[in-house]
């Protein structure tokens, strides 16, 4: 079946360091990604999606890239701030155009911890 | 757009009782909702597709009998807890869309603590 994998975490950095979070699917369609930001104690917030190959969805400083060639959506930032410190998740939606079913597979998520 | 209300934010509860959880598409129309669960440092696992006016569908292991859902409008979906065990603590989060592809947009939780 479809699947996410992120990097494990913890991830630490410093303000204004360069942010990568890893992402990887394997999925039998064409679904669409996304990733989404989990502040603690709160729900899930769309942070960016992508719908199709090459496809690069960005906001609020992070952008990431739809590469079906291997099979990843990789989250990146320039310049991390404190208050980017949250989960974040990476999910795709199970099957692809007209075989979309609408459910959301996740990663296993992915803290990030940003210090002064 | 695209808001999805949530209530209550957090219940207490005594082993043994039901607790009704609501999801609320605010200004879209939904046929279709998620519901999920989420144990502590842990992802999302989806329970269940609430579909309006139907049965909901339920991912295998989820117990249909103990997690009811409701889907009785297109704006409102519930699950009920039923006979909650301590194991059943955990944060429930519902999910819409108000179209195929839009990006979901999430409740913003329930912290259940059965005791």
């Amino acid at each position: 079946g479809d699947s996410v994998t992120q990097m494990e975490g913890p991830v630490t950095l410093s303000e204004e360091a360069f942010l990568t979070i890893n992402c990887t699917y394997t999925a039998t369609g064409y679904p669409s990604l996304f990733w989404y930001v989990q502040y603690p104690g709160e729900g899930l917030q769309l942070l960016l999606k992508a719908t199709k190959a090459d496809d690069k969805g960005s906001n609020k400083g992070f952008e990431a890239t739809y590469r079906k060639e291997t099979t990843s959506f990789h989250l990146e930032k320039g310049s991390v701030q404190v208050s980017d410190s949250a989960v974040y998740f990476c999910a795709l939606s199970e099957g692809g155009g007209s075989s979309n079913t609408g459910k959301l597979i996740f990663g296993q998520g992915t803290t990030l911890q940003v210090k002064p | 757009g695209a808001v999805v209300s949530q209530h209550p934010s957090w219940v207490i509860c005594k082993s043994g009782t039901s607790v009704k959880i609501e999801c609320r598409s605010l200004d879209f129309q939904a046929t279709t909702m998620f519901w999920y669960r989420q144990f502590p440092k842990q992802s999302l696992m989806l329970m269940a597709t609430s579909n309006e006016g139907s049965k909901a569908t339920y991912e295998q292991g989820v117990e249909k009998d103990k997690f009811l859902i409701n889907h009785a409008s297109l704006t409102l979906s519930t699950l009920t807890v039923t006979s909650a065990h301590p194991e059943d603590s955990s944060f429930y989060i519902c999910s819409a869309s108000p179209v195929t592809n839009y990006g979901y947009t999430f409740g913003s939780g329930t912290r259940l603590t059965v005791v």
